[in-house]
């Protein structure tokens, strides 16, 4: 069962453009994670959001998670071909107990 | 150097012959999990572990086993591996409650 759907899943941008990932369930969540994968690596957290209706800021990556706390977006400013990877968010479940990751999308920055 | 560990990172197996993925992680976390990884798919929680002899089924638990002994350690066994299992493997740990989880390098199974 796949809670979390992420769109879209593959995304080719220049650089200097902006993007905006979405992440939707019809599950609420206790919280919500944002990772980063490279190539050949495990995935590494960029931000969790807690609070329905939260906005993070992490440089030119801003998070928003649903007020419902069912969604979240990342939006990126300004890509840069540093930029590029496959993006997964995760939801921990209301009994703390287990993570439900996204499908991923992948991005990539053109120079 | 906080760290997880996995161990073999490729292997190249046939249909029936058991093998062992092992897990280590040096963080004295109580929660460890093993997802795999396929195109399309994302993450699929295979297994989870809360805390030492306390394992659950994550959504994809069928040809897997666990155990959790020590802390430090949770191993994947795939007791009869098929071609169904040929995959991406990753073995994450996290503090409790369930915050950040720290992954591993990754191991790529084929099984011919």
């Amino acid at each position: 069962t796949q809670l979390l759907e992420q769109s879209p899943q593959f995304l080719s941008i220049q650089e200097g453009e902006n993007l905006t990932v979405y992440c939707n369930s019809s599950s609420v969540f206790s919280s919500l994670q944002w990772y980063r994968q490279e190539p050949g690596e495990g995935p590494v957290l960029l931000v969790t959001v807690v609070t329905g209706g939260e906005v993070k800021k992490l440089k030119r990556l801003t998070f928003q998670f649903g007020d419902a706390r069912k969604d979240s977006s990342l939006h990126i400013t300004a890509a840069q071909t540093g930029d590029t990877g496959l993006y997964l968010c995760a939801g921990v479940s209301r009994t703390g107990n287990q993570f439900y990751f996204g499908t991923g999308t992948s991005l990539t920055v053109i120079p | 150097e906080a760290q997880v560990t996995q161990n073999p990172r490729y292997l190249i197996t046939v249909t029936g012959k058991k093998l062992t993925v092992t897990c280590s992680q040096n963080m004295n976390h109580e929660y460890m999990s093993w997802y795999r990884q396929d195109p399309g798919l994302g993450l699929r929680q295979i297994y989870y572990s809360m805390n030492v002899e306390v394992t659950d089924k994550g959504d994809v638990p069928e040809g897997y086993k666990v155990s959790r002994k020590e802390k430090r350690n949770f191993p994947l066994i795939l007791e009869s591996p098929s071609p169904n299992q040929t995959s991406l493997y990753f073995c994450a740990s996290s503090g409790n409650p369930l915050g950040e989880q720290y992954f591993g390098p990754g191991t790529r199974l084929t099984v011919t």
